[in-house]
C-alpha cells in the first residue's frame, strides 16, 4: 500500500535560519508531488509541484523553494526564513490520471 | 481560473442530526472533479468524498454524501447522523482532470458536533 512520510511534525525556527522539510513516498512509482501551506485559519495555498524527478514547478513567488532529487522524494528550502514563513506545510501526492490526493501528517512551523 | 467558495465559517449541529456544508465553485472547464477533505485539529487532511463532473448520480460514501448541482454550480457535503469526531475543519475543493491535479481549496467551514 501507499504511504507517505513528512518530517518534521514540528519545528520552531529564528528568523534568517535556513530551512529543509522532507517527504517521501512509499508504494508507487513517478507520483505527482505537492507543497502546501496552510496559514492559520485559512485554506491551503499550494506552493509548489512536480511531475517527475527534477521538475519543479512554482505557483506563488516567495522564499521558499523545492527540489525532487529522487523519484518519490520532494524536500521544501529556504536559504533564509521569514516571520511570514509561518505556518503548516503539507505534503501530497497524486497519481497521475487519476483524482485526488494523499496528504501528509504535516509540518507546524513557526519562525520566531 | 478556477474559485471555491465557502461561506460558512462555522456550524454547529447536534449529535446524531444532519448537517449540510455549502460549497459554491467557478470554472471554465469541462471536465473537473469535485473534493470534500475533512481537517480534524491534529491537521492531517483526511479525503471524505469525491464527484466528478460528469458523474450522473451524487457521490456517496458512508455517512457523506454530496449534492452535487451542475447548473448552479454547488457541490454540497451533507453528513448524516453526526457523531462527535465530525467536529473539525472541512474543505471543498476542486482541479480540472488532467494530467496532475493543482487542487484549488475553499477557505473551510469548521463544524461543531454538540452531545
Amino acid at each position: 500500500s501507499q504511504t507517505i512520510h513528512q518530517w518534521p511534525a514540528t519545528l520552531v525556527q529564528p528568523v534568517g535560519s535556513p530551512l529543509s522539510l522532507e517527504c517521501t513516498v512509499e508504494g508507487t512509482s513517478n507520483p505527482n508531488l505537492y507543497w502546501y501551506r496552510q496559514a492559520a485559519g485559512r485554506g491551503l495555498q499550494l506552493l509548489f509541484y512536480s511531475v517527475g524527478i527534477g521538475q519543479i514547478s512554482s505557483e506563488v513567488p516567495q522564499n521558499l523553494s523545492a527540489s525532487r532529487p529522487q523519484d518519490r522524494q520532494f524536500i521544501l528550502s529556504s536559504k533564509k526564513l521569514l516571520l511570514s514563513d509561518s505556518g503548516f506545510y503539507l505534503c501530497a501526492w497524486s497519481i497521475k490520471q487519476t483524482y485526488g490526493y494523499t496528504f501528509g501528517s504535516g509540518t507546524r512551523l513557526t519562525v520566531v | 481560473a478556477q474559485k471555491i467558495t465557502q461561506t460558512q465559517p462555522g456550524m454547529f449541529v447536534q449529535e446524531k442530526e444532519a448537517v449540510t456544508l455549502d460549497c459554491t465553485y467557478d470554472t471554465s472547464d469541462q471536465s473537473y472533479g469535485l473534493f470534500w477533505y475533512k481537517q480534524p485539529s491534529s491537521g492531517e487532511m483526511i479525503f471524505l468524498i469525491y464527484q466528478g463532473s460528469y458523474d450522473e448520480q451524487n457521490a456517496t460514501e458512508g455517512r457523506y454524501s454530496l449534492n452535487f448541482q451542475k447548473a448552479r454550480k454547488s457541490a454540497n457535503l451533507v453528513i448524516s447522523a453526526s457523531q462527535l469526531g465530525d467536529s473539525a475543519m472541512y474543505f471543498c475543493a476542486m482541479s480540472p482532470k488532467g494530467d496532475f491535479q493543482k487542487l484549488v481549496f475553499g477557505t473551510g467551514t469548521r463544524l461543531l458536533v454538540s452531545p
